[in-house]
């Protein structure tokens, strides 16, 4: 159980391009999801905490409106990465919170490779 | 500030016995967690330890001091498949995420 689904898994786009990237949880809900950047040979960077149903947390020095994210429903996130430069170019990943005590923090899905040419 | 200590890159041979040390300092503790990371894959969940001493998990186990701020990752009969970053994160005490940079393992034939 506690599947995420994150869509696309890749995507090559023009600079100044807006860039959706969806994130599900499959069979549960989720509350919180959680919005990470991962630049090559560097470890996880939260970008921002998505809560349902309210404005999300971002995490200081990622720019709120250029990471626009909403969380509409208990089993959806999504990350729009809006006017994409190249320097944007990253992978991301989205997990989301289990509400349940033990175990597992988190859920990952398994990222978006962002590439803006 | 909270902070994650562990090995940029370490080296070991297939077979043979590694341990991943981590040591932390947060603001409270509420769990610590191991995560596996291939290149270009989002992490999988290899262990959880919120109470002192060592938890086996087949060819892994973790092992958590809470008094000395301390973990490790002990990875036994090493195959070429376990090259890979651990990564070592901290729930601290508002159940925040707090993530290690990683510890990138070669394994070697």
């Amino acid at each position: 159980g506690a599947v995420v689904s994150q869509h696309p898994s890749w995507v090559i786009c023009k600079s100044g391009t807006s860039v959706k990237i969806e994130c599900r949880s499959l069979d549960f809900q989720a509350t919180t999801m959680f919005w990470y950047r991962q630049f090559p040979k560097q470890s996880l960077m939260l970008m921002a905490t998505s809560n349902e149903g309210s404005k999300a947390t971002y995490e200081q020095g990622v720019e709120k409106d250029k990471f626009l994210i909403n969380h509409a429903s208990l089993t959806l996130s999504t990350l729009t990465v809006t006017s994409a430069h190249p320097e944007d170019s990253s992978f991301y990943i989205c997990s989301a919170k289990v509400d349940r005590a033990g175990s597992q923090p988190q859920h990952f899905g398994d990222g978006t490779r962002l590439s803006i040419l | 500030g909270q902070n994650i200590d562990q090995p940029t890159e370490m080296t070991a041979t297939e077979g043979a016995i590694v341990q991943i040390n981590c040591t932390y300092q947060t603001s409270g503790f509420n769990g610590l967690f191991w995560y596996q990371q291939h290149a270009g894959e989002a992490p999988t969940f290899l262990s959880y330890n919120v109470l002192d001493g060592l938890e086996e998990k087949g060819r892994f186990s973790s092992f958590l001091s809470r008094s000395k701020g301390y973990s490790y990752l002990l990875l036994k009969e090493l195959q070429m498949k376990d090259s890979a970053s651990y990564l070592c994160a901290v729930w601290d005490s508002n159940y925040q995420l707090i993530w290690g940079a990683g510890t990138k393992l070669i394994i070697k034939p």
